[in-house]
């Protein structure tokens, strides 16, 4: 079975300065990767995924994740954020080939908040 | 907006009670899932539709617990006899095919027990 670490519940960073939120999975088959974004009381968007190919991969609104398949890892940076990127950030996997396997496996999540 | 929904927003019930959730996917979206979110958690998958058959389900998914999908479109999620740990966030998303497409998610039922 897979799983997924997000080892930070909480980041406060003030505005303008870079952010990286961590992302560790353990799985024994290949993956995809994603994560997800929670605004403020609205529902789940993704914001970035991995499918194959480049191990960089970037959003519309500056994020990006590197995939290290050596670490098992999929961090998120920015290199300066703002007060609207405030959200909780939700990371997830999901094994391939699915073979009927078509969960995502979430973090628990890590809460950023921007210090004006 | 054509996005998932989801419906109640919120839902308050008493403990035995029998609630019952639907979802509205994304037109033509063959894939449905449900996930429950507690707090301080991520969501975790409780069941999965292609079209109308049921495809997967967790170990989550008590006996009280019953998805239905009857014509490949909605969904229903019932839960009987609750109980106070039925307390969450139910969500809803849905895709469409292949498997690597993007899950949209809906905006969540929110259900407490009391």
């Amino acid at each position: 079975a897979q799983s997924v670490t997000q080892l930070d519940s909480q980041v406060p960073v003030f505005e303008e300065a870079p952010v990286e939120l961590r992302c560790n999975y353990s799985s024994s088959v290949s993956v995809y990767l994603f994560w997800y974004v929670q605004y403020p009381n609205q529902g789940l968007q993704l914001l970035l995924k991995y499918l194959s190919g480049s191990t960089l991969v970037e959003s519309i609104n500056g994020f990006e994740a590197e995939f290290n398949k050596s670490q098992t890892s999929f961090h998120l940076r920015k290199p300066s954020v703002h007060i609207s990127d405030t959200a909780e950030y939700f990371c997830a996997v999901r094994t391939y080939p699915n073979f009927g396997n078509e969960k995502l496996t979430f973090g628990t999540g890590t809460r950023l908040t921007i210090i004006p | 907006d054509t996005g998932v929904s989801q419906d109640p927003r919120h839902k308050i019930t008493k403990r035995g009670q029998n609630v019952t959730f639907r979802c509205d996917p994304i037109s033509e979206h063959n894939r449905l899932y449900w996930y429950r979110q507690t707090l301080g958690q991520g969501p975790e998958f409780l069941t999965y539709f292609q079209n109308e058959a049921q495809l997967e389900k967790s170990r989550l998914l008590s006996d009280r617990f019953s998805a239905e999908r009857p014509k490949g479109s909605f969904s229903t999620l019932e839960i009987q006899r609750t109980e106070q740990g039925d307390s969450a966030m139910y969500l809803c998303a849905s895709s469409l095919s292949p498997t690597y497409n993007e899950q949209f998610f809906g905006p969540g039922t929110r259900l407490t027990v009391l």
